[in-house]
């Protein structure tokens, strides 16, 4: 079964400053899409970034990338720039047929 | 972007009752729809996958006869919370992929239903 992992359970973070976010997974599948999302405390889940396994260069959008190191099963979250606006809960997911999602890590970022 | 929605947003029942949750994709067919289950400061558990047509494919654990899910149509499922007890109170998000499968795709996430059994 897929696992996907989440070290890092709460982080704080200096405005400005970029910040990683750790995310691993295993999988013996070859086709397969890792996803990162926002979910503030409203709830709502917003797409952040999607890197599939077979795509060769790290996903981008905007402030957002994807560390892809596909060998070691990583698949971390740099968000550069931090804003007070990002504070709010990040979880990693993998997806073959159904989405799967790590613990999450709650992310504060202070002024 | 697609768009999913929930109904209702937020509900409180009496234990012992059923709660009906709608997830209706509003701008876009979908085959398939997934319900999950978020507590309190904890993470997204899938519950089931629903199927357009046919019946859902439940996670383990997860009681089928307790959580009825009906996908009837390419646009709405709904999950139906039966005999609901203070340990069903919970966040129940549906999300909803327009797209035939595969992994090269996203998932787009309804506004979630937050469910208080009293």
């Amino acid at each position: 079964a897929q696992k996907i992992t989440q070290t890092q359970p709460g982080m704080f973070v200096q405005e400005k400053e970029a910040v990683t976010l750790d995310c691993t997974y295993d999988t013996s599948d070859q086709s397969y899409g890792l996803f990162w999302y926002k979910q503030p405390s409203s709830g709502e889940m917003i797409f952040l970034i999607y890197q599939g396994s077979y795509d060769e260069q790290n996903a981008t959008e905007g402030r957002y990338s994807l560390n892809f190191q596909k060998a070691r099963k990583s698949a971390n979250l740099v968000i550069s720039a931090s804003q007070l606006g990002d504070s709010a809960m990040y979880f990693c997911a993998f997806r073959d047929d159904k989405i799967i999602f790590g613990k999450g890590t709650r992310l504060h970022i202070l002024p | 972007g697609a768009v999913v929605s929930q109904h209702p947003s937020r509900v409180i029942c009496k234990s012992g009752t059923s709660v009906k949750i709608e997830c209706r994709s509003l701008d876009f067919q979908a085959t398939t729809m997934f319900w999950y289950r978020q507590f309190p400061k904890q993470s997204l558990m899938l519950m089931a996958t629903s199927n357009e047509g046919s019946k859902a494919t439940y996670e383990q654990g997860v009681e089928k006869d307790k959580f009825l899910i009906n996908h009837a149509s390419l646009t709405l499922s709904t999950l139906t919370v039966t005999s609901a007890h203070p340990e069903d109170s919970s966040f129940y998000i549906c999300s909803a992929n327009p797209f035939s499968g595969g992994a090269e795709n996203e998932q787009f996430f309804g506004p979630g239903t937050r469910l208080t059994v009293l």
